[in-house]
């Protein structure tokens, strides 16, 4: 059965600092996608990455996939408060099905 | 306009009822989900419906039921409700089969007394 593992599980970090999240998958897909959820709400796409290499950037965040090594990085450059919620991959490991990660959950100290 | 809406948004009831939660998506999406996300954020894939057929069941118990009418459409009915069943409960739609971004509710938190 597909695993999808992310790390970390919590991260704190301070306004203005660099950190990656990873998320690493048991079997092979082509596609990966990014979700934010804040508290008590929602899920929201972010990305939505369909090849090997692919690279998508939306202001302080940048995912990335390298299908070969089964692993996304969800890079965050110069963190601000706003970007606190839980970040979520998912894969689909066929049709009709999305396997979650296990969800990061970021917190963003002034 | 909500493209993804669920009724109602919180449901507090007694072990042993039986309970319905509401989907309806207005984006022309042809394929529906129902998850459902634990305490600890865990979210877990229930149900995918295809043009209002079920194309995946991941081994949920058949108190659960669920039923499209229409492609727009996607409820799920909960017999005999446990404790274990205490959740949010999240209706997704996409328009594509895994080639597209699903769009979520904003999700019915079930607590079971």
């Amino acid at each position: 059965e597909l695993k999808v593992e992310q790390n970390p599980l919590f991260l704190s970090m301070q306004e203005g600092k660099n950190y990656t999240i990873y998320c690493n998958y048991s079997t092979t897909s082509d596609r990966l996608y990014w979700y934010r959820q804040d508290p008590g709400k929602s899920l929201e796409s972010l990305f939505v990455l369909l090849s090997n290499g692919a690279v998508k950037q939306e202001g302080r965040l940048m995912a990335s996939l390298d299908t070969k090594a089964r692993l996304s990085t969800l890079h965050i450059t110069a963190a601000v408060h706003d970007l606190s919620a839980t970040y979520f991959c998912a894969v689909p490991p066929g049709t009709y099905k999305y396997i979650f990660g296990t969800g990061t959950r970021l917190k963003v100290l002034a | 306009d909500t493209a993804v809406s669920q009724t109602p948004k919180y449901l507090v009831t007694q072990m042993g009822n039986d309970k319905s939660i509401k989907c309806e998506q207005n984006l022309g999406h042809d394929t529906m989900y129902w998850y459902k996300q634990d305490s600890k954020k865990f979210l877990k894939i229930m149900f995918s419906y295809n043009n209002k057929e079920l194309i995946i069941n991941e081994t949920v118990p058949n108190r659960f039921s669920p039923k499209s009418p229409d492609k727009a459409h996607l409820n799920l009915h909960i017999n005999s409700l446990e404790l274990g069943d205490s959740a949010v409960y999240f209706c997704a739609s996409s328009q594509f089969v895994s080639t597209d971004t699903q769009y979520f509710g904003p999700g019915t938190r079930l607590t079971v007394l």
